[in-house]
Parts: structure tokens; sequence; C-alpha cells
């Protein structure tokens, strides 16, 4: 199986703040990678898609980036709503498998 | 609009199988495959497998090979995943979520179906 490894996995940053949570895959997923934001009680969201490309009604201030193993994603600027956890999943390969998550707090 | 409802939450006792329910409306449902995914209380999300809905085709996670199955009514547009054998480890927030168009990304996602296995 896939490893998924995110860092890190708690940030504490305010409203305004510039954000990066990186995913790393243990081999090559190309660009199979999706990230996704979960609130407390509710189901994930997806946010990015194929790394890069920005899921529908989601905000322009989330950006996803990489290929290969090494992935990015960035708020341009921390909205209060933005506070939650922050998942990366690969589907390049079965068991689809998704990062241990970060947790994104208020500082 | 797109919306996934699952069925209510389940109280099993250890050994007892669940299955629990994903109606979708708003989209074809059988020109998009259905995956399920759980959480358990405070953890992250693990992959089950998927169905394709127009085949009936399903691909399942080695880890649950033998004891889920996946099945789907496409008279009435729903999915259904049932695990068997279950064990505390099985208790958790199991979702539906449909595979979107982005390379297996899951689009949308049913509200949750809390499974505890309790005795």
């Amino acid at each position: 199986d896939i490893q998924m490894t995110q860092s890190p996995s708690s940030l504490s940053a305010s409203v305004g703040d510039r954000v990066t949570i990186t995913c790393r895959a243990s081999q090559s997923i190309s660009n199979f990678l999706n990230w996704y934001q979960q609130k407390p009680g509710k189901a994930p969201k997806l946010l990015i898609y194929a790394a890069s490309s920005l899921q529908s009604g989601v905000p322009s201030r989330f950006s996803g980036s990489g290929s290969g193993t090494d992935f990015t994603l960035t708020i341009s600027s921390l909205q209060p709503e933005d506070f939650a956890i922050y998942y990366c999943q690969q589907s390049y390969s079965i068991p689809s498998t998704f990062g241990q998550g970060t947790k994104l707090e208020i500082k | 609009q797109v919306q996934l409802v699952q069925s209510g939450a389940e109280v099993k006792k250890p050994g007892a199988s669940v299955k629990v329910s994903c109606k979708a409306s708003g989209f074809t449902f059988s020109g998009y495959y259905m995956h399920w995914v759980r959480q358990a209380p405070g953890q992250g999300l693990e992959w089950l497998g998927w169905i394709n809905p127009n085949s009936g085709d399903t691909k399942y996670a080695q880890k649950f090979q033998g004891r889920v199955t996946m099945t789907r009514d496409t008279s009435i547009s729903t999915a259904y995943m049932e695990l068997s054998r279950l064990t505390s480890d099985d208790t958790a927030v199991y979702y539906c979520a449909r595979d979107g168009t982005g390379g297996s990304c899951l689009d949308y996602w049913g509200q949750g179906t809390l499974v505890t296995v309790s005795s």
C-alpha cells in the first residue's frame, strides 16, 4: 500500500496568514492526489483534485501543487472558516490511502 | 443538486453484520462509481472500496476482503455496504462518496452513518 505522510500534524495560525501543508507519498503517484477539508461532525469536502485543480465552488485562496511524491496545499490568506482538519488522498492505486490529517487551529 | 443520503445510526453486537444504505439523487446514479470510506472516533479516513453501479463490479481494500460486500439497486439509485463479523474496531462513521471526474477524487459525500459495535 502507498503510505501518505502529512506535515505538520497540527498547525497554529492567525487569520490572514499564508499556510502550507505538505503531503509525501511513499512512491510516485503522478498527480493522483486530492485534498479534503473536514470540520467537526461533518463529512470531508473536496478542495483540490489531480494535485492542482480547484474544485468548483472552492475559494481561490486554496491552491495545490506537486507531482510524483511531494505535494503541497496552500491557503493564501486564512479565513475564520478555514480552521479545520485537512487530508490528502492518493487515488493512483488501490487501496486508496489518506494522510493522517493536519489540524489547523487558531493562534 | 447532488445529494447522498445515508441510513441511520446502528448499534451491533460483536460478530454481527451491518448494512448501510446510500440513496443518490440529483445525478445519473449509474454513471459514477461509489466509494465507501470510514472514520473511527477521533481518527483519520480509511478507504473500504468502490462499486460501479452500472455493472455491479466492485473493488475492495485487501484488509476488508471477505468481510465487506458492496451492492446497488439501480431502480432506486441506492448503494449498499455490508460489513460482517463485526468487532469493536469496526466502530466508526461510514461514508459513501461519489467518484468525481478528476482521477477518482471524491466530490460528494453522504452525511455519514455511525456504526457502534458493543456487547
